[in-house]
């Protein structure tokens, strides 16, 4: 059974750069899925970040593109989300999250528990 | 301003059915992709509810159901249970940029 776990830093300050990991455990990052980000911000909707297949090919949500960088590291089985100046607006719940297929429009059918991050002075 | 148009709130009491919305457009729900459902409870992460339109993962009752006509769809959910209360978002794919996956703006369901 595929898990998936993320870790963060939790705090961040303003104009910083923020990293998460995703931590890929029972079943290996070069299947055939997409791997995905996707934030909440507190009291708010679901919003996709971006995705990352193992080949290193990515895809993002083209509002959200200029600042935010999703990569993979198949020797470590885990996939990964940098933001770079970072401001109060990115404070929310990250997930990562497994698409069900390699297809674009797959439902995302395992997810992380989620990892919240402040971005605060 | 979210891609995919959902009621924010919608309520029933124990037993009755209710139905939640999504409307998109041509280049979305209109299209041939898929459109899935989650259901993410207080505090919790979401989980896949519907997806491919009206398939049911291994351990979603069938009291959950999905379909599609045109640009939008519809998530019903017959014989409510307390524990049924939860946000419920739709998601599908844009054909406008390559590769971009889209979600609704969420729906709180109150079982009264």
């Amino acid at each position: 059974q595929v898990q998936l776990q993320e870790s963060s830093p939790g705090l961040v300050k303003p104009s910083g750069t923020l990293s998460l990991t995703c931590d890929v455990s029972g079943g290996s990052i070069t299947s055939n899925n997409w791997w995905s980000w996707v934030r909440q911000p507190p009291g708010k909707g679901l919003d996709w970040i971006g995705e990352v297949y193992h080949s290193g090919s990515t895809n993002y949500n083209p509002s959200l593109r200029s600042r935010f960088t999703v990569s993979v590291d198949k020797s470590k089985n885990q996939f990964s989300l940098t933001v770079t100046s970072v401001t109060s607006a990115d404070t929310a719940m990250y997930y990562c999250a497994r698409s069900l297929n390699g297809g674009w429009s797959s439902a995302f059918d395992i997810w992380g528990q989620g990892a919240m991050v402040t971005v605060s002075s | 301003q979210s891609v995919l148009t959902q009621p924010p709130s919608v309520s029933g009491a124990p037993g009755q059915s209710v139905t939640i919305s999504c409307s998109g457009s041509s280049s979305n729900i209109g299209t041939p992709y898929d459109v899935h459902w989650y259901q993410q409870r207080p505090g919790t992460a979401p989980r896949l509810l519907i997806y491919n339109y009206n398939t049911r993962p291994s351990g979603v009752p069938d009291r959950f159901s999905g379909s599609k006509s045109g640009t939008s769809a519809s998530l019903a959910i017959s014989g409510l249970q307390a524990e049924d209360e939860a946000d419920y978002y739709c998601q599908s794919y844009d054909s406008r940029v390559r590769g971009s996956r889209v979600f609704g703006g969420g729906t709180k369901l109150t079982v009264l």
